[in-house]
This record gives C-alpha cells, sequence and structure tokens, in this order.
C-alpha cells in the first residue's frame, strides 16, 4: 500500500529556533498533503493544506508566518516551525491522499520538544 | 466546513464484549468516512472505512454502519480483546475544489479501554 514517510520522529530545540519536518510520499504523488497537531490526549487538528506548487491553506488560527509549508514537489511538503517556543511543543503529523480515491495515508508522526 | 461530534469520550468494556463508538457530521457533502485506531505516539491506522453509496461494512470483528440521512455513522467492535485498547477517532472527508482531493475532518477520538 501507499507510504507516507515523516521525518525527524523525534526532535528537541531551544526556544527561538526553527526546526524543519520533511513528509514524504514514498510511492504515489500527492498534489496535496496535509499537516496536523495533535497535543497529548486530544484529537487531530488539522493546521494547513499544503498545496503542490502553489500556498498552502491555513485554517483559522493558525500563525502562515509562523508554521512555513512548502510543497516543492509531488513527493515532498515541508513544515517549518519558526522561533519555535515551549507551547509549540506538541506531535504534529502530515497525511496524504491519492488522486484516484480518498483513503487518506498518514505519516509517522514527528514529536516536537522545545525547551 | 464540516464538523464531526465523537461520542463517547472514554469507553470500558469487559474483554469479550462489544463495543459502540458513535458519531455525526455536518455536512451533507461528505461521502467517506474512516475509522483510525492510534496508539499512544504513533500514526493513526485505518480500521475500517465507509463510503457514502453503502449502509453497512463488516470486516471481522469490526463493522460501520452509516446513516445518510441522520449523518450518523458507527463502529461496532464485538468480542473485544485487550490489545483493542487505544484511542479510536471517526473521521469525515469531503472533496476539495476539483473533486481530486479530499479534506477530512477528525472527530474528538474515544479513549476505548478493555479489562482481561
Amino acid at each position: 500500500g501507499a507510504v507516507v514517510s515523516q521525518h525527524p520522529s523525534w526532535v528537541i530545540c531551544k526556544s527561538g529556533t526553527s526546526v524543519k519536518i520533511e513528509c514524504r510520499s514514498l510511492d504515489f504523488q500527492a498534489t496535496t498533503m496535509f499537516w496536523y497537531r495533535q497535543f497529548p490526549k486530544q484529537s487531530l487538528m488539522l493546521m494547513a493544506t499544503s498545496n503542490e506548487g502553489s500556498k498552502a491553506t491555513y485554517e483559522q488560527g493558525v500563525e502562515k508566518d509562523k508554521f512555513l509549508i512548502n510543497h516543492a514537489s509531488l513527493t515532498l511538503s515541508t513544515l517549518t516551525v519558526t522561533s519555535a517556543h515551549p507551547e509549540d511543543s506538541s506531535f504534529y503529523i502530515c497525511s496524504a491522499s491519492r488522486d484516484a480515491g480518498n483513503t487518506i495515508y498518514f505519516g509517522e508522526g514527528s514529536w516536537l520538544t522545545v525547551v | 466546513g464540516e464538523n464531526v461530534e465523537q461520542h463517547p469520550s472514554t469507553l470500558s468494556v469487559q474483554e469479550g464484549d462489544s463495543a459502540v463508538i458513535k458519531c455525526t457530521y455536518s455536512d451533507s457533502a461528505s461521502n467517506y468516512f474512516p475509522w483510525y485506531k492510534q496508539e499512544l505516539g504513533k500514526r493513526p491506522q485505518l480500521i475500517i472505512d465507509i463510503r457514502s453509496n453503502v449502509g453497512e461494512k463488516k470486516d471481522q470483528r469490526i463493522a460501520v454502519t452509516l446513516n445518510k440521512t441522520a449523518k450518523h455513522f458507527s463502529l461496532h467492535i464485538t468480542e473485544t480483546q485487550p490489545e483493542d485498547s487505544a484511542v479510536y477517532f471517526c473521521a469525515a472527508t469531503y472533496p476539495l475544489r476539483g473533486g481530486s482531493n479530499y479534506k477530512l475532518t477528525f472527530g474528538k477520538g474515544t479513549l476505548l479501554t478493555v479489562n482481561p
């Protein structure tokens, strides 16, 4: 089946620094990828829709200048958390769907800890 | 936009009993309803899904029912086992502009505990 890979799985960074998370579709082309954030014991909250070759569409309340999304190719989307603060510590997870259907495939997720 | 409500938030059952989790959705354009199982710190795993042209689907101990008129869908797990313990999320998708990609909205999740 389709595989979506996410890297890194774990990252610890200092306050004020930036962190980049990559999401790759390994065996299919994804014109659209999605980025979610999940706090402990909570649901997955959609942050933004990443569109290949164009600007991402952000959900209400998500700061686009803080969470930079780049979807430069059909197999790679990146999320950069800029000027990270401890409250940004969370589980970030991406997903992608094939054009042919709407089955959603998730990456492994990335645990971000800002100290 | 879509709004998905999920109940209950926690569910505790004895091993061998059945578990039922219910969801409602708001957008009549939604046409695909997956259920995910998520263990702590891991990605959601698709366990079963149903499309809007089907009323019921079963896969061994797991079944899903869909009532399009009422905008309800439910997950049924029979003969529960301790390894079924996890957080379960329902979701509803509707097509983005152009119809070739889909936006997924999750319910808040149900923590299922199966006691041995």
